[in-house]
């Protein structure tokens, strides 16, 4: 089946590690987006990608760094910069076409830092 | 200033009723797309519907309308003859000309269906 794979569900940290989300997606799509979610929140970008090797900040980066060395795979490392990173982590992908082409979502990762 | 504006943080209806979900959005482009995605608790994001802003038939899919006002600048989500599995967060989306095909969300509108 196509579609996004966001790995582990739960991830509890402790405070001062570095942690990386993993998101791994086979639509054969161009972009790739990372999302935190707040309780009671919409959702805000953090990162995204439009090809291999490149990625542009989002509206909240700072305390968090990406990779894209493969087109399926867009990493997210949350680092012991970011003062709150218990959050709920959503990674999207997209192609890259104008027009009504929706985000396609994975599962996403809470992630808990103790 | 809010991009997206979604003014119901909760909403109830009743099963087999129809409910409007409130959207205001502010952009200056003349470009642009308009999206509803539903989030049940489990957390993934399910597209709900689209519509440009060149459409101008307002879009519709299955149970899911959406109610297009370009000069008010609403996009307002119908969802006809509610069911128990529509309980869930409800969220409008824009994305600009020019933006870099990047998402803007509201903070979403939590419907609960009673029956």
């Amino acid at each position: 089946d196509g579609g996004i794979t966001q790995s582990p569900k739960y991830l509890f940290r402790k405070e001062g590690q570095n942690v990386t989300l993993s998101c791994e997606q086979n639509l054969n799509h161009d972009a790739m987006y990372w999302y935190r979610q707040d309780p009671g929140q919409g959702l805000r970008l953090i990162y995204y990608s439009q090809i291999v090797n490149d990625f542009q900040k989002g509206d909240i980066a700072e305390g968090y760094s990406v990779s894209r060395e493969k087109k399926e795979s867009f990493p997210l490392t949350v680092t012991s910069a970011q003062k709150n990173p218990t959050a709920f982590y959503l990674c999207a992908s997209s192609i890259l076409l104008a027009g009504g082409n929706e985000q396609f979502f994975g599962p996403g990762t809470r992630l808990t830092v103790l | 200033a809010q991009k997206i504006t979604q003014t119901q943080p909760g909403m109830f209806v009743q099963e087999k009723e129809a409910v409007t979900l409130d959207c205001t959005y502010d952009t200056s482009d003349q470009s642009y797309g308009l999206f509803w995605y539903k989030q049940p608790s489990s957390g993934e994001m399910i597209f709900l519907i689209y519509q440009g802003s060149y459409d101008e038939q307002n879009a519709t899919e299955g149970r899911y309308s959406l109610n297009f006002q370009k000069a008010r600048k609403s996009a307002n989500l119908v969802i006809s003859a509610s069911q128990l599995g529509d309980s869930a967060m409800y969220f409008c989306a824009m994305r600009e000309l020019g933006s870099n095909y990047k998402l803007t969300f509201g903070k979403g509108t939590l419907l609960t269906v009673n029956p």
